[in-house]
C-alpha cells in the first residue's frame, strides 16, 4: 500500500542552527504535500504546503523543498528557536482520493 | 469557540464496551474528517465525510467502527465491542470543501481500553 515515511525519528538541534526534516513518499500520482507540528496534547497544525508543479515554496522561517523524481520532500526551519520543539509529520495527498497520509513524525528538540 | 473540538477529552473505558466520540468542526466545513493516532505514529486516516454523507470510510479497520454526520455538522465517531488494540488519539479535522483546503484539527480525544 501507499506509504509516506521519515528518515529519522529524532532531530536535535542547537537554538538558532537550521533544522532539516525529510519526508519519503511512494505514490508518484500524489499532488500535494503539507508539513504539519504537533505538540504534546494538541493536534497537528499546519505549517506549510506545496503542490506538485511547484518544487519550493516558503513561508515565515520554514521553507519546503519537494523532489517529484525521487518522491522526496524537505522542511527547512531557519534560526531554529525552542517553540519549534514538536513532532512533525509530512502528509500526502492524491487528487481523486480523499484522504491524506500521514509519515510517522520526526521528533524535533531544539538544545538551548 | 473558533475551532475544531472534540469531546470528551479523554475517555477509560472496558474492554467490550460501547463508547461515542463527538466531534464538532468549523462552523460551515462541509469535509470531516476522523483519524486514529497511536503512541508515536502518525494520524491514520479513517472516514471521510462531505457534508452528511461518508465519501470514503475505507479507513475504518473492521465493522466494530462507524460514524455519523447526521445534519451535516457534528460527527460522532463509535466504536462497539472495543478492545484493548483500540486504544489511541481520535483526531477529528475540517476543511472548507475538502480536497486539498487546509485542514483544521481537534484537540483529539485519547481513547483508553482497559
Amino acid at each position: 500500500g501507499e506509504s509516506v515515511g521519515l528518515h529519522l525519528p529524532t532531530l536535535s538541534v542547537q537554538e538558532g542552527d537550521n533544522s532539516i526534516i525529510n519526508c519519503a513518499y511512494s505514490n508518484s500520482a500524489s499532488d500535494y504535500f503539507i508539513w504539519y507540528k504537533q505538540e504534546s496534547g494538541k493536534g497537528p497544525q499546519f505549517i506549510i504546503d506545496i503542490r506538485s508543479n511547484m518544487d519550493k515554496r516558503q513561508g515565515q522561517r520554514v521553507t519546503v523543498l519537494l523532489n517529484k523524481t525521487v518522491k522526496h520532500l524537505s522542511l527547512q526551519i531557519a534560526a531554529t528557536q525552542p517553540g519549534d520543539s514538536a513532532v512533525y509529520f509530512c502528509a500526502v495527498y492524491t487528487s481523486g482520493t480523499y484522504k491524506y497520509i500521514f509519515g510517522t513524525g520526526t521528533r524535533l528538540k531544539v538544545l538551548a | 469557540g473558533a475551532g475544531v473540538s472534540q469531546t470528551p477529552s479523554n475517555k477509560v473505558t472496558e474492554k467490550g464496551k460501547y463508547v461515542e466520540l463527538r466531534c464538532d468542526p468549523i462552523s460551515g466545513h462541509t469535509a470531516l474528517y476522523w483519524y486514529r493516532q497511536s503512541l508515536g505514529q502518525g494520524p491514520e486516516f479513517l472516514i471521510y465525510f462531505q457534508g452528511t454523507g461518508a465519501a470514503d470510510d475505507s479507513g475504518l479497520p473492521n465493522d466494530r467502527f462507524f460514524a455519523v454526520r447526521p445534519e451535516g455538522s457534528v460527527s460522532t465517531l463509535k466504536i462497539q465491542r472495543t478492545e484493548r488494540g483500540d486504544s489511541a488519539v481520535y483526531l477529528c479535522a475540517s476543511s472548507g470543501t475538502g480536497g486539498s483546503d487546509e485542514q483544521f484539527f481537534g484537540p483529539g480525544t485519547r481513547l483508553t481500553v482497559l
